[in-house]
């Protein structure tokens, strides 16, 4: 186990709602990425937090958007949900002197219908 | 474009024999790879990484080889056990940024 907690396990949404999924780094860890992976895909990063602040950012629309806390931990936030958006949500965390080191939680399943 | 790809998307072994995974990858700019184990339902592992200076690192049973010529990275799995069976993803890091990109994935299939 890594350290690294994600909640919900599972989610159900409708088009067109928003959904906000939590992520608790790894003690010690101050920067927290998060990734979509869709069914039979690898993970894609979405962005990432550092110092409360988003540090780089993948290809995906400004509906998704995140929070960092003090205390390290993270929300990812999707607005206006699509069908496509259905996917398992990964959180990883890591320290930002070893950015590439990054240890993953066991994912968010999102379905939107 | 960025991209990591796996040559292969099952690999099926005996218990016991070697495993090799094959990664192929196009980005010059990535400075770390990363492999990665991924059992169903469960978030990506951390098994093994190595830096873009270096061409093989070992750890207990894998090993990583490099080729930076052909843009080729490999795992080798020691004595493949059951509990190996997983879907195994390469990863490769965008120098400093520690934005990960990730291939499809191979699944090995562990024969008792």
């Amino acid at each position: 186990e890594t350290g690294v907690t994600q909640s919900p396990t599972h989610l159900i949404k409708t088009r067109g709602q928003q959904v906000t999924l939590r992520c608790s780094s790894q003690s010690g860890h101050n920067t927290v990425s998060w990734y979509q992976q869709a069914l039979g895909q690898g993970p894609q990063f979405i962005f990432q937090y550092y110092r409360e602040e988003e540090n780089g950012r993948g290809n995906f629309p400004p509906r998704f958007s995140g929070l960092q806390f003090p205390n390290y931990s993270s929300e990812l936030n999707v607005n206006a949900l699509e069908l496509d958006d259905s996917a398992l949500y990964l959180c990883a965390s890591s320290l930002a002197g070893a950015l590439y080191e990054q240890y993953f939680g066991p994912g968010t399943r999102l379905t939107v219908t | 474009g960025e991209s990591v790809g796996l040559h292969l998307p099952t690999l099926s072994v005996q218990e016991g024999d070697n495993s090799i995974i094959n990664c192929a990858y196009s980005n010059s700019a990535s400075d770390y790879f990363i492999w990665y184990k991924q059992e169903s339902g469960k978030g990506p592992q951390f098994i093994i990484d190595i830096r873009s200076n270096m061409d093989k690192r070992q750890g207990q049973r894998v090993t990583v080889l490099l080729n930076k010529t052909v843009k080729h990275l490999s795992l080798q799995i020691a004595a493949t056990q059951p509990g190996d069976s997983a879907v195994y993803f390469c990863a490769e890091n965008i120098r400093n940024t520690g934005k990960l990109i990730f291939g499809q994935g191979t699944t090995l299939q562990v024969k008792p």
